[in-house]
């Protein structure tokens, strides 16, 4: 089945402890995108990658870090997590010359 | 101002309403028009797809773009339950590279009662 997969799924942590999000697509997609969601404000871009180790800012980058080492994974990392950081975060992938992203299931991140 | 503005709603119709979504935005540069369906604790799914200006149908969808307004409709004929979801519009000036990033709306959830 084609899909999108993150993990974990849901993580509560503590202010300053690092933490990895995993993101994975079995689509072969070039194209990879982290989101966060927040009520009142909608979906936002944090980082996207174009291709294997082309990476690029999106609107809200700050206390956040990727990195795209294979085409399938791409990974969100934050090396310093503090409560504004409390989201859900979603996952994309798409085609390079395709319009239509799909989306993972999402990861709720509480950090207290 | 907004890139892209879209009432959040809430918006409760009953069952068999016709249901009109929209989307106003700001750069004249998109070309590519989106309506990404998002259920209660999924992640969003494209719905519907539209290129300029014109209109889509797809079943009881139908998409409308305005480019000269820079207005963007999703009308729901017949809306039933499962309908019950937020409704997200995006948009990006291409598909390749950079410019197929989405600009997104913050989404109108909408409820359709029985």
């Amino acid at each position: 089945e084609a899909q999108v997969t993150q993990n974990p799924r849901y993580l509560i942590t503590v202010t300053g402890k690092k933490l990895t999000v995993t993101c994975s697509q079995n689509m072969n997609h070039e194209y990879m995108s982290w989101y966060r969601q927040d009520p009142g404000l909608g979906l936002r871009q944090i980082y996207y990658s174009m291709n294997v180790e082309v990476t690029d800012k999106g609107d809200v980058p700050e206390g956040y870090k990727v990195s795209r080492k294979e085409k399938r994974n791409f990974p969100l990392i934050l090396e310093s997590p503090s409560p504004n950081q409390t989201s859900l975060y979603f996952c994309a992938s798409r085609p390079g010359h395709h319009y239509e992203q799909y989306f993972g299931p999402g990861t709720r991140l509480t950090v207290t | 101002q907004k890139e892209v503005e879209q009432d959040p709603g809430p918006l409760s119709v009953p069952e068999g309403a016709i249901v009109s979504l929209n989307c106003t935005y700001s750069n004249s540069a998109f070309q590519y028009f989106m309506w990404y369906r998002q259920y209660s604790r999924k992640g969003p799914e494209l719905l519907m797809y539209t290129y300029s200006s014109g209109n889509k149908e797809d079943g009881r969808f139908t998409a409308q773009v305005d480019k000269s307004s820079k207005y963007i409709s999703l009308f729901i004929r017949d809306s039933q339950p499962s309908d019950s979801a937020t409704y997200l519009c995006a948009m990006s000036a291409g598909y390749g590279g950079s410019q197929g990033n989405l600009i997104f709306g913050k989404g109108t959830k909408l409820s359709v009662k029985p």
